[in-house]
């Protein structure tokens, strides 16, 4: 049964001060992740798609990275309006199940 | 542009009384998801839908039904049955198998 992870559980930042998230995963084989933003209130929105160990994408002051067993989403000089919860998810193995696996979430406040 | 619509964004529930919670797709995606988040819960499937007229429990299925007689369509019925319904509701889809890129804006269902 794959198992996804994702520490710390809540984070609080300084305006500025950067810092990484990391999302960890058991499965059966690497089958690419997912990371979200969600909102208070709101659905998630659709950040990334990362698909083998090595790859990296941005966007704005995000950075996800892959490894073979995590993913971390880096965040260089927050603002108050990157304050949300970070979601990561794996989907489900190639010719099963139809559901991906999710973390519970690290819930990231920016002070200004 | 296309996405999902989730509709009522507030509901409120009387004991005794089943609702019904819509969602509604323009993507032309055929699995749709429903799954609900408590606080510090994460999300939990409660049903999903391949293609239609089909549809598979998720973890969480008791006191809650579905049905999909269009592509597009995906409703949501919590029943008398279930007896803790509050929480938000989210409605998902996917083109791939479990590659969620679209989540509805969510429902917020209470208890009067």
């Amino acid at each position: 049964e794959d198992q996804v992870t994702q520490s710390p559980e809540a984070l609080r930042l300084q305006e500025g001060e950067s810092s990484s998230l990391n999302c960890s995963y058991t499965v059966s084989g690497l089958r690419g992740l997912f990371w979200y933003r969600q909102d208070p209130g709101k659905g998630p929105e659709f950040l990334f798609t990362l698909y083998s160990a090595g790859e990296e994408k941005e966007k704005e002051r995000l950075k996800a990275t892959l490894t073979k067993k995590e993913s971390f989403l880096h965040i260089t000089a927050p603002k108050p309006e990157d304050s949300a919860t970070y979601l990561c998810a794996v989907p489900p193995e190639s010719g099963g199940s139809y559901i991906p696996t999710f973390g519970r979430g690290t819930s990231l406040i920016v002070h200004p | 542009d296309g996405g999902i619509t989730q509709s009522p964004k507030y509901l409120f529930r009387k004991e005794g009384q089943n609702v019904t919670l819509s969602c509604e797709q323009n993507l032309n995606h055929d699995a749709m998801y429903w799954y609900r988040q408590d606080p510090g819960q994460g999300l939990r499937l409660i049903y999903y839908s391949q293609i239609v007229n089909d549809f598979q429990k998720g973890d969480i299925a008791e006191g809650y039904s579905v049905s999909r007689e269009k592509k597009e369509s995906f409703p949501l019925t919590v029943t008398s049955a279930q007896k803790n319904p509050t929480a938000f509701y989210l409605c998902a889809s996917s083109r791939d198998r479990g590659n969620i890129q679209y989540f509805g804006a969510g429902t917020r269902l209470s208890v009067l």
